[in-house]
């Protein structure tokens, strides 16, 4: 299998704080993990790339001290938005690259529902 | 830079009819991809292509990876009410600075009527 968990779901908070969002694979080490962000009825754009031990990659418009990623274990990587604003507001979805016999994979998050009041 | 474009936009079809959509790239992907994704959900892999002109199939779902690598379809055939969603394709990039990223089209929003 492939799973890949991410937590919260939905996290609703006000201007001015900071949100951990959490992406785990269950079943399989990630060396690489991806963030993306979807806004309603828009497909995905990639924000970053999550690299085990070493700095996230992020892509050009994407703030790195709004968006600090962690990638601290083979299965774990973390994104806080800080100090959060109504326009931070969106789907934050995570994958994580599943290494294969043909290629690398990836596999998606749940997503996680951020509202910034 | 790399831009996919996914055709149609929506579709609004009755229980029981195929269903085809496709997309096109201005650049050569070596891997194409086909999600399904819910309302709430993250995307979902349907099928995955990794050589030029090859044909697969997933139960009702068939893909075809286009002989130029520049293109690739996905059917659906006898439609049900749980096939819902918004339907991406994707390339994976094999080389220089987007290695390993995804390039995504902008979706396709099916409509099942009963």
């Amino acid at each position: 299998g492939a799973v890949v968990s991410q937590h919260p779901s939905r996290v609703i908070c006000k201007s001015g704080t900071s949100v951990k969002i959490e992406c785990r694979s269950l079943d399989f080490q990630a060396t690489t993990m991806f963030w993306y962000r979807q806004f309603p009825k828009q497909s995905l754009m990639l924000m970053a790339t999550s690299n085990e031990g070493s700095k996230a990659t992020y892509e050009q418009g994407v703030e790195k001290d709004k968006f600090l990623i962690n990638h601290a274990s083979l299965t774990l990587s973390t994104l806080t938005v800080t100090s959060a604003h109504p326009e931070d507001s969106s789907f934050y979805i995570c994958s994580a690259e599943k290494p294969g016999r043909r290629t690398d994979t990836q596999y998606f998050g749940p997503g996680t529902r951020l509202t910034v009041l | 830079g790399q831009q996919l474009n996914q055709s149609p936009q929506s579709m609004f079809i009755q229980e029981g009819e195929d269903v085809s959509m496709n997309c096109t790239s201005s650049s050569i992907f070596n891997t194409w991809l086909w999600y399904k994704q819910e309302p709430g959900e993250g995307p979902v892999l349907l099928i995955a292509l990794y050589k030029a002109g090859e044909l697969t199939s997933n139960g009702r779902l068939t893909a075809q990876f286009g002989i130029t690598r520049k293109d690739s379809f996905l059917n659906i055939s006898a439609s049900i009410p749980s096939d819902v969603g918004i339907y991406f394709c994707a390339g994976l990039n094999a080389g220089g600075t987007s290695y390993g990223k995804l390039t995504f089209g902008q979706g396709t929003i099916l409509t099942v009527h009963p």
